[in-house]
């Protein structure tokens, strides 16, 4: 079983419905990153926050609020989004403690935008 | 220009067979670290090796087996035997180092690995 736990697995929504969606993890990692794939392509990185703050954000449009209450909580905040939008997007996180080690990935919330 | 190539989209084999998924990357760093995920259907990925730039011994794990060539700029993944259940995307990624406490990876496109019974 992942470490990382993503919710929901599924979600439907309308271009003006507003969602959230939910990564946690208790490994004791410092950094946790969203990523974006659309089918048959690798992960795009979305954003990565490191001890709580955000460090990067790679030009993602402003109907995407990353928020990351607690070093275990990440979420993604969601609002006014395109049919374009609709993809797996995945949560992960790792030791960010000076470690270079793997990102450990949940299963993934897949977005589908109406 | 592209840090990772996996440069076969999709793969299919019959059960048994040996396979090899070739990755090629491209860093000036000298301290980097590869790795490769396994993706099934599910959604998850999952880590199946991390390798530094400092360490080119051959690792075997298993059915697996990873080939780590700096003079060619390669890190190659050979699955012996192949079963059904290794059908998934597999995907290269390299990190360039440790940036203030955490990795940028940047992933291959992917190969997809079709096992028939």
């Amino acid at each position: 079983d992942t470490e990382v736990t993503q919710t929901p697995k599924h979600l439907v929504m309308g271009m003006t419905n507003k969602k959230s969606l939910k990564c946690e993890q208790h490994m004791g990692h410092r950094a946790m990153y969203w990523y974006k794939q659309k089918a048959k392509k690798p992960p795009e990185l979305m954003f990565v926050y490191s001890y709580e703050k955000l460090s990067i954000n790679e030009s993602v449009p402003s109907r995407f609020s990353p928020e990351c209450p607690n070093s275990s909580l990440l979420n993604l905040h969601l609002h006014a989004l395109q049919p374009e939008d609709s993809a797996l997007y995945l949560c992960a996180s790792s030791q960010g403690d000076g470690n270079t080690g793997e990102l450990f990935f949940g299963e993934g919330s897949r977005l589908t935008v109406l | 220009a592209q840090k990772v190539t996996q440069a076969q989209t999709e793969i299919s084999v019959v059960e048994k067979e040996d396979v090899t998924l070739d990755c090629v990357y491209e860093t000036r760093d000298t301290t980097y670290y590869l790795f490769w995920y396994k993706q099934p259907p599910s959604g998850e990925l999952v880590f199946l090796i991390r390798r530094n730039s400092f360490d080119e011994q051959n690792e075997i794990s298993g059915r697996y087996s990873w080939n780590f060539q700096k003079s060619t700029s390669s890190f190659n993944f050979t699955i012996t035997a192949s079963q059904v259940v290794d059908s998934a995307v597999y995907f290269c990624a390299l990190s360039e180092g440790l940036i203030y406490n955490f990795n940028k990876f940047y992933f291959g496109s992917g190969t997809k690995l079709n096992v028939k019974p």
